[in-house]
């Protein structure tokens, strides 16, 4: 059964720090595996999906990296801003349905 | 651009009453997607249509059901609230299952005392 984990469950960093966010899965065949934005009292709004076929996905500020192999995906977000403070989510895509990490709080300090 | 709406926002149910979630998009999604999300917990899937006339069970079916309205709305249905189901609920579509970018209404919470 596929498992998916984001660690830490929160993380609390300077304004301008680079930094970059866990999310690790035990099965290897996956479709494609996503990253997710939730802020306190909304929905979700996707980032970045890269498929299985692919290595990595940037979009502005953000990256994210697929390591299949080694069950890991991160997400990369350059000098980060009070803004970027939310909850992060990832899910992958395995037999297709999404399973879901239960996310990692973000805090950007001023 | 509405993308997807969910009614109500808030919803304080006491044990034993019924109610229905709704959900509508405006994108022609052929995917539509029941979550629950607890405290602590990654999202949960509790039912999904992968097209207009389809539902199908996910992670987590027990005590609600379904219904693909048309292509556009897909409600979520409690015929009897436990505690347990107190949660926060999100309704999702994507162009085409799961391999495709999803898109999330703003979640109802429910509360069952």
């Amino acid at each position: 059964k596929q498992e998916v984990t984001q660690i830490p469950a929160a993380l609390s960093v300077p304004e301008g720090e680079n930094l970059v966010l866990n999310c690790s899965f035990t099965d290897s065949a996956i479709y494609n595996l996503q990253w997710f934005r939730q802020d306190p009292g909304k929905g979700l709004t996707s980032l970045l999906l890269i498929q299985s076929s692919q290595r990595e996905q940037t979009s502005g500020r953000l990256n994210a990296s697929l390591d299949k192999s080694s069950g890991r995906s991160t997400l990369y977000i350059a000098a980060s801003q009070p803004g970027d403070s939310a909850t992060y989510l990832c899910a992958v895509d395995s037999n297709y349905q999404l399973i879901w990490g239960a996310g990692t709080k973000l805090i950007i300090k001023p | 651009n509405a993308g997807v709406t969910q009614t109500p926002k808030f919803q304080v149910l006491k044990t034993g009453q019924s109610m229905t979630l709704q959900c509508a998009q405006d994108m022609n999604h052929n995917s539509m997607y029941w979550y629950r999300q607890d405290p602590g917990m990654g999202l949960r899937l509790i039912y999904y249509s992968a097209s207009e006339g389809t539902t199908d069970k996910g992670e987590v079916p027990n005590g609600y059901n379904v219904s693909r309205l048309n292509k556009r709305e897909f409600s979520l249905r409690l015929e009897s609230a436990a505690p347990s189901q107190t949660s926060v609920y999100f309704c999702a579509s994507s162009e085409q299952g799961a391999q495709e970018k999803l898109f999330f209404g703003s979640g109802t919470q429910l509360s069952v005392l």
